[in-house]
């Protein structure tokens, strides 16, 4: 079974406007992190932000901000005011507790309009 | 410049060259991985090292040999490939046994073209 999935492979959003990007993930480790990277045409990942498991609040950085519904094992990324800039492919990917593998959905295209 | 640089950024090669990726990092990381990238699938793990000694080999043809001669600096060499290895390559580098939070930092990646 895939341990993250990611259901939009192309997304399309208006500037200045909030876009949500989806991910769900499958585990039976009660520790675990989520985690969000964007991937601009250059090729380079770059980190976004971070959840954990046990975390209470949702995680923002700054535009980015992560939906974590737990008990759906679901941790949306939540862009607002999106710039020119945020056209990238988004990637969800998770840690599981005492492993340092990452496991990546297959990402999402985001696409912003001027 | 995310402290991860990967040489070349772009190969192309024939199927009966031979040529090495490089990657190298002083994060100070002790881990480091190299993922391939395909079109429309999800990053595929191909190795891991962990303080120098590979830890995992994900099924990865033998035409793929990879090579990790200091904590700093991990190489992909690279012969008799096929056309379906033209990916994306993509280096990361951790430090492991650190908390949940520590995530990988990456590498730009070597674009990779089999003719």
């Amino acid at each position: 079974a895939q341990k993250i999935t990611q259901t939009q492979p192309g997304m399309f959003v208006q500037e200045k406007e909030a876009v949500t990007l989806d991910c769900t993930y499958d585990t039976s480790d009660p520790s675990y992190g989520l985690f969000w990277y964007k991937q601009p045409s250059s090729g380079e990942m770059i980190f976004l932000i971070y959840q954990g498991s046990y975390d209470q609040q949702n995680a923002t950085e700054g535009r980015y901000s992560l939906n974590f519904q737990k008990a759906r094992k679901s941790a949306n990324l939540v862009i607002s005011a999106s710039q020119l800039g945020d056209s990238a492919m988004y990637f969800c990917a998770m840690r599981e507790g005492g492993g340092n593998q990452f496991y990546f959905g297959t990402g999402t295209s985001l696409t912003v309009i001027p | 410049e995310t402290g991860v640089t990967q040489t070349p950024r772009h190969l192309v090669m024939g199927m009966t060259n031979k040529k090495s990726l490089k990657c190298e990092q002083h994060l100070g990381h002790n881990a480091m991985y190299w993922y391939k990238q395909s079109a429309k699938k999800p990053l595929e793990l191909m190795f891991v090292y962990n303080f120098k000694e590979q830890t995992e080999n994900n099924s990865v043809p033998s035409r793929f040999s990879p090579e990790c001669p200091n904590s700093s600096h991990l190489f992909l060499h690279l012969h008799t490939l096929q056309p379906e290895d033209s990916a994306l390559y993509l280096c990361a580098s951790s430090q492991a046994g650190t908390g949940l939070n520590y995530g990988y930092t990456f590498g730009s990646g070597t674009r990779l073209t089999v003719v």
